[in-house]
């Protein structure tokens, strides 16, 4: 199975600060990546699918990059409502894995 | 508007079965696949398993493959995952997903003596 890792695994910012995720794939996934958000007792929420195509709804402020191996869930400006536990999911291949996730704190 | 309901979660002693499900409304319910995701107390998301829009294709996470198995009933609006010989580590919040784009509310599954 394809290995995620995300990086970091947890961080604290600001209202405002510019957060940067980033998730590795152990071998290469072309751009078949996705990020979710999930908030505490939630289902997850779509955000990006394709690595960088934002998903109807989703704020501007977040936006994705990346292929092959690397990739990177961006958050331009941090608002209250985005401190969550965000993960990526490659749907290159089965099984679909995701990685270990990142939460995002209030500093 | 799309709407996915699990049912079916409790407590059950290691090795034995259960059976989740999860009705599906609000689409086109024969187009789309549906997935099963799982998430452990205070752990991460897990993806578990899909089924295709036709129930021809269907894959497993390594961790339930050969004791879980995921099947649909369109005339119901139906997905469901039966699950064998369960293990303590199966113990987790069980949602269904259309295309896992649209989820389901989850349910918990206990598994413990």
């Amino acid at each position: 199975a394809i290995l995620m890792t995300q990086s970091p695994s947890s961080l604290s910012a600001s209202v405002g600060d510019r957060v940067t995720i980033t998730c590795r794939a152990s071998q290469g996934i072309r751009n078949d990546l996705g990020w979710y958000q999930q908030k505490p007792g939630k289902a997850p929420e779509f955000l990006i699918h394709a690595a960088s195509t934002l998903q109807s709804g989703v704020p501007s402020r977040f936006s994705g990059s990346g292929s092959g191996t690397d990739f990177t869930l961006t958050i331009s400006s941090l608002q209250p409502e985005d401190f969550a536990t965000y993960y990526c999911l490659q749907d290159y291949d089965y099984p679909w894995t995701f990685g270990q996730g990142t939460k995002v704190e209030i500093k | 508007q799309v709407q996915l309901v699990e049912s079916g979660g409790g407590v059950v002693q290691p090795g034995r079965s259960l059976r989740v499900s999860c009705a599906a409304s609000g689409f086109s319910f024969s187009s789309y696949g549906i997935h099963w995701v799982r998430q452990a107390p205070a752990k991460g998301l897990e993806w578990v398993a899909l089924i295709s829009y036709d129930g021809s294709d269907k894959y497993y996470a390594d961790s339930v493959k050969g004791r879980f198995t995921i099947s649909r009933d369109n005339s119901k609006n139906t997905v469901y995952l039966q699950m064998n010989s369960l293990r303590p580590e199966d113990t987790a919040v069980y949602y269904c997903a259309k295309s896992l784009v649209d989820w389901g509310q989850g349910t918990l599954v206990t598994v413990s003596s």
